[in-house]
């Protein structure tokens, strides 16, 4: 039941691009994108209702497909600050819109 | 400033040994849940309480409990503690009841370790 995303684990220079995948199996409310850095708890980036609307913050931007079930991170001209772990979380549609359900991670390092 | 506490950040303990870890946020939110954090596995939910005297069980809620008689306060309890409850946890607290609109403020986690 938790999303699946994909890649597990990518390497940047700083500058590069980046898109990290976050596909479940059952229809969605919203898609929550938080980032977490070693040692740190997570943090907020932003939410993606059904619509398929796209947001962003800063350099980093998103999209929700409802109808794929599937939303993508894309991570622009990549800084040092962006590395740490991204989680998706999902609430499904449905469901209880306080059962929040986070796939494992995207592990990001961007490198000099 | 506004936050998320929690107490003890690090605990040791023996199997078995009854244990409480305190949550409390200062923020007025209507929400608050928990995480366990374990490698490879990312976040998983253990409970959430969308209000006072209103919880809920998530997706590992097995040895574990909760109560909300207070807004502010969410502690989660482990009666008998056992080593695959070693894990890193964190709890979470949102504005309002309910995560479809509404960001997560996340506390500092705290590390269990159970003998």
């Amino acid at each position: 039941q938790q999303p699946v995303q994909s890649p597990q684990a990518v390497i940047l220079r700083e500058g590069e691009d980046a898109v990290i995948n976050c596909s479940s199996s059952k229809a969605l409310y919203s898609v929550h994108w938080y980032r977490q850095k070693h040692g740190e708890a997570p943090v907020f980036l932003m939410i993606l209702l059904k619509g398929g609307e796209q947001k962003g913050h800063d350099k980093i931007s998103a999209s929700f497909n409802e109808k794929k079930q599937q939303s993508s991170l894309y991570l622009t001209a990549s800084q040092l600050s962006y590395s740490g772990t991204y989680f998706c979380g999902t609430l499904n549609y449905g469901g209880s819109q306080g059962n929040l359900i986070f796939g494992k991670g995207t592990k990001l390092s961007v490198k000099p | 400033e506004a936050q998320v506490t929690q107490n003890p950040r690090y605990l040791i303990t023996v199997t078995g040994k009854k244990l409480t870890v305190t949550c409390s946020q200062n923020m007025n939110h209507e929400y608050m849940s928990w995480y366990r954090q374990d490698p490879g596995l990312g976040l998983r939910q253990i409970y959430y309480s969308m209000n006072v005297e209103v919880t809920d069980k998530g997706d590992v809620p097995e040895g574990y409990k909760v109560s909300r008689k207070e807004k502010r306060n969410f502690p989660l309890i482990l009666e008998s503690p056992s080593p695959n409850q070693t894990s890193l946890y964190f709890c979470a607290s949102s504005l309002k009841g309910g995560l479809l609109y509404n960001e997560q403020f996340f506390g500092p986690g705290t590390r269990l370790t159970v003998l």
